[in-house]
């Protein structure tokens, strides 16, 4: 079964710091991933998506994300965080034929400490 | 260019109500997704509008529904409300359904069942 795993619920990191947020993904295929980012109150706003080619991907926001097939993970990266980068982080899978079908991971949560 | 848009943002109904949620998409977007995003279960996919046809449907009972208009406006009704039914129901808006489309959110509709 397809699903997305990602296991920190809830992450603090300085502001300035580097952040690395992980993401396991099960799927028969190979897969169209991607990260959102969901600020309180707000709807999710697309990050970056990986569908082929250079397996590192280069976001908005300054974020960028590396697919490694042999570790079925896409990891979320930034080398410096900001005040403004505090919110929940889903990563996320879907077929090729369907953006809708999309499977969410349970999100993380980013803090950023002052 | 508009983004997409929900009504009402807010909204409370008692057991055994029904409700219904509006999402304008942007401009030119055809496709009308739909998502629950609980606390308990997460971001779970509804169904999908392309063309005023459904294409895909998620895994949630018969209670909901939903429908999409010529000019691509799509509601979603939830007949007879639990209160599990209490989430953010999120609205997204993409040009075509390929997994290859960006998705474009709203700021959902928050629904409280008492």
């Amino acid at each position: 079964a397809q699903s997305v795993t990602q296991p920190d619920i809830h992450i603090t990191v300085s502001e300035g710091a580097s952040l690395e947020l992980r993401c396991n993904y099960s799927y028969g295929a190979t897969p169209y991933l991607f990260w959102y980012v969901q600020s309180p109150g707000q709807g999710l706003q697309l990050l970056l998506k990986y569908f082929s080619g250079d397996t590192l991907v280069q976001g908005i926001k300054g974020f960028e994300a590396e697919f490694k097939r042999s570790q079925s993970s896409f990891n979320l990266r930034k080398p410096s965080v900001h005040w403004s980068d505090a919110a929940e982080y889903f990563c996320a899978v879907a077929p090729y034929s369907s953006a809708s079908k999309i499977i969410f991971g349970s999100g993380t949560r980013l803090s950023i400490r002052p | 260019k508009a983004g997409v848009t929900q009504t009402p943002r807010y909204l409370i109904k008692t057991r055994g109500q029904q409700v219904t949620l509006s999402c304008s998409p942007i401009s030119g977007h055809r496709s009308v997704s739909w998502y629950q995003q609980t606390p308990g279960q997460g971001l779970q996919f509804l169904f999908e509008y392309f063309s005023e046809t459904q294409r895909n449907k998620g895994n949630f009972p018969g209670r909901f529904s939903g429908r999409q208009f010529s000019n691509s406006r799509s509601e979603m009704n939830v007949s007879t409300l639990e209160l599990g039914d209490s989430a953010l129901y999120l609205c997204a808006s993409s040009l075509g359904t390929g997994a290859q489309e960006t998705q474009y959110f709203g700021p959902g509709t928050r629904l409280l069942v008492l």
